[in-house]
């Protein structure tokens, strides 16, 4: 199975600050991997699919880069809905795996 | 707008079965393939399962493989989760997801597992 590790595990930030999310896989996955953003209380939603394409309705501070086993979220001018876990996932190989995740909280 | 409603959660004993499903609304459910994911307490995101849009592919996760089948009905819109011999570790809050080119475009509210004697 393909591992995939995020860094940080948590992570704080100041209203309006850039963050960046990293995200390694175990073996290349050709950009397959998509972002996920999971608000307290809710169910995880899709941010960003194929290491860098948005996903419909999400807002263009998101971002995504990377590619072979190296892949990072970017997070610009960090707003309060951003508050969330954060999640790669990659679909190069079955079983698709996720990253552990990461919290993001406001400093 | 794309809904999934999931039902069928509960409280279970080790070794008993249970069957989840996942009703779907405001797409065309018979074009999409169809995921399970579960999220186990306080802990992150397992891929479980996959089904294609005609039923004529499954995957599964080597932690659920011969205990968890997935199913479709397309006349119902509705996906399955058949779990048996569930353990404590299958307790977790269970999601069914719309696929879309491979990744999950749409979630349900989850369904809640909970595996105890």
């Amino acid at each position: 199975d393909i591992q995939m590790t995020q860094s940080p595990a948590s992570l704080s930030a100041s209203l309006g600050e850039t963050v960046t999310i990293e995200c390694r896989a175990s073996e290349d996955i050709y950009s397959n991997l998509a972002w996920y953003q999971q608000k307290p209380g809710n169910s995880p939603q899709l941010l960003i699919y194929d290491a860098n394409s948005l996903a419909d309705g999400v807002p263009s501070r998101f971002s995504g880069s990377g590619s072979g086993t190296q892949y990072s979220l970017k997070i610009n001018s960090l707003q309060s809905e951003d508050v969330a876990s954060y999640f790669c996932q990659q679909y190069n190989n079955y079983p698709y795996t996720f990253g552990a995740g990461t919290k993001l909280e406001l400093k | 707008e794309v809904q999934l409603v999931e039902s069928g959660g509960g409280l279970v004993k080790p070794g008993s079965s249970l069957k989840l499903s996942c009703v779907a609304s405001g797409f065309t459910f018979s074009s999409y393939g169809m995921h399970w994911i579960r999220q186990a307490p306080k802990k992150g995101l397992e891929w479980i399962a996959l089904i294609y849009y005609d039923s004529s592919n499954k995957y599964y996760a080597d932690s659920v493989k011969g205990r968890f089948t997935i199913s479709r009905d397309n006349s119902k819109n509705t996906l399955y989760l058949e779990m048996n011999s569930l353990r404590s570790e299958d307790t977790a809050m269970y999601y069914c997801a719309k696929n879309y080119g491979e990744v999950m475009d749409a979630w349900g509210q989850g369904a809640s597992v909970t595996v105890s004697s």
